[in-house]
């Protein structure tokens, strides 16, 4: 597709209930990002995938987070027994490489936990 | 390790005037640095990026910013100020490196108000 695409929009949850969240990226960006913006805590990097390479999970805050990237292309972000904590916006971004050539964001998916 | 620094969270600035918003960054390595923008309700948008080519930098919608390494600073800059362009605004540093390679790391953010 022209962007990237994230998946749904807007998820209310209760807690304690696993959701999974899905990221579309540009066809042929081999590095893929997983972002949290949180109200008053700006972005908070949480895992990053490049082409074949062993992903960076060093951003996940707890092992309730795991993501993976099934050939190479679209992405999931699932979060076990969902605690109002993680509440946010998650946003995925795709690039060409990983360093220079900038990165395309979503728009996002608006996680709400009751 | 990388991080970056913005100075301001909130910037006021009345329409027709100069913006100004400051970022200082930490990077053992030659750095690669960019600004985002990000409207109400909406995605991040790429403004600008360096890449260790030209120092000056020249983005969409009027803004520039300037990488000074011996002030190990990356302003962005516009000269004219316009209503569309109140917004959140991130400086943004990739990471280099053992175990920080590829990472974006972002600045907290400058909230730009702008006043007819």
């Amino acid at each position: 597709g022209a962007g990237v695409s994230q998946s749904p929009s807007n998820k209310v949850t209760e807690k304690g209930k696993d959701v999974e969240l899905r990221c579309d990226p540009i066809s042929g960006h081999t590095a893929l990002y997983w972002y949290r913006q949180s109200l008053g805590q700006g972005l908070e990097f949480l895992i990053y995938f490049q082409g074949n390479s062993a992903p960076d999970k060093s951003g996940l805050p707890s092992d309730r987070f795991s993501a993976e990237r099934t050939g190479g292309s679209v992405s999931t972000l699932t979060i076990q027994r969902t605690q109002q904590e993680d509440s946010a916006v998650y946003l995925c971004a795709s690039s060409l490489s990983d360093r220079v050539a900038g990165y395309t964001f979503g728009s996002g998916t608006r996680l709400t936990v009751v | 390790a990388q991080s970056v620094t913005q100075l301001d969270s909130h910037v006021s600035v009345s329409e027709g005037t100069p913006v100004l918003l400051r970022c200082n960054y930490s990077s053992s390595y030659s750095p690669s640095l960019f600004w985002y923008v990000q409207h109400p309700n909406k995605g991040l948008q790429l403004l600008l990026k360096y890449t260790s080519a030209a120092t000056l930098v020249k983005g969409i919608n009027g803004f520039e910013a300037e990488f000074k390494k011996s002030e190990t600073s990356f302003h962005l800059t516009k000269p004219s100020a316009h209503m569309s362009d109140a917004a959140e605004y991130f400086c943004v540093v990739t990471g280099h490196g053992s175990g920080n390679t590829g990472k974006l790391i972002f600045g907290q953010g400058t909230t730009l108000q702008v006043k007819p």
